[in-house]
């Protein structure tokens, strides 16, 4: 089965310090989600990558955020300063024409 | 704005009863509906797809249905067993991009 790794799997930080959260997605795909889920509540949408450009972001996704791909494997969310409400876990999908496979997470622990 | 509820929250049954899982959206106009399996501090694991132009799809001991008329799918487990345990989720997507999801039923299954 295809699979899609992120790092690091546990990521502590303080707060107003920037992170970057690392995904390598199942290659040749061109689109890459992330998503963030709060302990105790739903998996929501971030924001969708095609083709090196942002193509749909939730009003989650504020100036705070932002996604890059640095190289033809990895894929980056980075959160600029970070806030208490930030600590979740943090997912990201590669997606094939209906099916969505996702990494593992990272779990974000913002102090 | 689609909306996703799943029902029960939680569930708990003797080992070897066949259950199942209940999931409602407002908007009939998916794309596709994904099943998921997570377990405490864990990823997603994809357990079923469903397209919508089919209305089920087996795996093993589950299966899932959909029924687009009344906004609704189900997921149904025979036999249930303790490795069973874990939080369901259903997902789906109304254009083919971001998913939305339930905030999922918590199954214990008991030896």
């Amino acid at each position: 089965e295809p699979e899609v790794t992120q790092t690091p799997s546990h990521q502590v930080t303080q707060m107003g310090q920037e992170v970057i959260l690392r995904c390598v997605p199942i290659s040749n795909h061109l689109y890459f989600y992330w998503y963030r889920q709060i302990l105790g509540q739903k998996v929501e949408f971030l924001v969708s990558f095609y083709n090196n450009e942002i193509s749909e972001k939730s009003e989650i996704f504020d100036d705070q955020f932002s996604v890059e791909r640095p190289d033809g494997s990895n894929f980056t969310l980075k959160i600029r300063s970070t806030k208490l409400e930030d600590s979740a876990m943090y997912f990201c999908a590669s997606p094939t024409r209906y099916e969505q496979y996702f990494g593992p997470g990272t779990r974000l622990t913002v102090t | 704005k689609q909306e996703v509820t799943q029902i029960p929250a939680a569930l708990s049954v003797p080992e070897g009863e066949n259950l199942v899982l209940n999931c409602s959206f407002t908007d009939s106009a998916i794309y596709n509906l994904q099943w998921f399996r997570q377990d405490p501090g864990k990823g997603l694991t994809s357990l079923l797809l469903i397209q919508s132009s089919q209305r089920e799809q087996t795996s093993g001991r589950l299966n899932a249905s959909l029924d687009k008329s009344s906004g609704r799918s189900t997921l149904y487990i025979a036999a249930s067993q303790p490795g069973d345990s874990a939080t369901y989720l259903c997902a789906l997507s109304n254009t083919g991009n971001q998913f939305y999801f339930g905030t999922g039923t918590s199954l214990t299954v008991i030896p």
